[in-house]
């Protein structure tokens, strides 16, 4: 069975830092792609980056591009995300995401950007 | 960027009746890389379609969908209260894969 765990949510600071993880399992971890999603509260969903299966390719949402960075150790079947200079409107849900020809989701961990 | 735009942002609707919600592209969807998600409050969006038409897993066959290349839509022909949620539609035939803004089901 396909898991998707997020850890690593929390309350910080304007302009803080956070690290999120994404540990994956019930699948090859290395050969797919993956990638964040995030939700505000009230909100809709918002992409927000994409890694390669190899790590060697990312993309990022132009709202996060230059503070946000994905990463993933195919020997740990985990994803990254290092989210740094943080702001309020960063404050959501933020759910991992891959697809192995149907779309897996975690549940999603929260994080709280506020003084 | 793709742009997906929902129609109608909300309806009403009571059990039993038939549900038709619209999803348009700005540009063609690659490879009709088009999914329809149900979430419900507190809740991790739950996969209802991919490919713009093939049901997910264990999902009541109530639930259908079609569409290519612009224009798809969803459909629940016999609404049950389970149903009443928000539903968005997602592109990840291109990145960046993005979301339609939702569209409320309510009871009527």
């Amino acid at each position: 069975e396909v898991q998707l765990v997020e850890s690593g949510g929390g309350l910080v600071q304007p302009g803080g830092s956070l690290r999120l993880s994404c540990s994956a399992s019930g699948f090859t971890f290395s050969n797919y792609a993956i990638y964040w999603v995030r939700q505000a509260p009230g909100k809709g969903l918002e992409y927000v980056s994409t890694i390669n299966s190899n790590g060697v390719t990312t993309y990022y949402a132009d709202s996060v591009k230059g503070r946000f960075t994905i990463s993933r150790d195919n020997s740990k079947n985990t994803l990254y995300l290092q989210m740094s200079s943080l702001r309020p409107e960063d404050t959501a849900v933020y759910y991992c995401v891959t697809r192995i020809t149907l779309i897996y989701w975690g549940q999603g961990t929260l994080v709280t950007v506020s003084s | 960027e793709i742009v997906l735009t929902q129609s109608p942002g909300s309806l009403s609707l009571s059990p039993g009746e038939r549900a038709t919600l619209s999803c348009r592209a700005s540009q063609s969807v690659s490879s009709n890389y088009l999914a329809w998600y149900q979430q419900k409050p507190g809740q991790a969006p739950r996969l209802l379609i991919y490919g713009a038409s093939s049901r997910a897993t264990r999902i009541p066959d109530r639930f259908s969908a079609s569409g290519s290349g612009t224009d798809f839509t969803l459909t629940i022909s016999r609404l049950e209260p389970e149903d009443f949620a928000v539903y968005y539609c997602q592109q990840y035939g291109s990145s960046p894969y993005t979301f339609g803004q939702g569209t409320k089901l309510e009871i009527k």
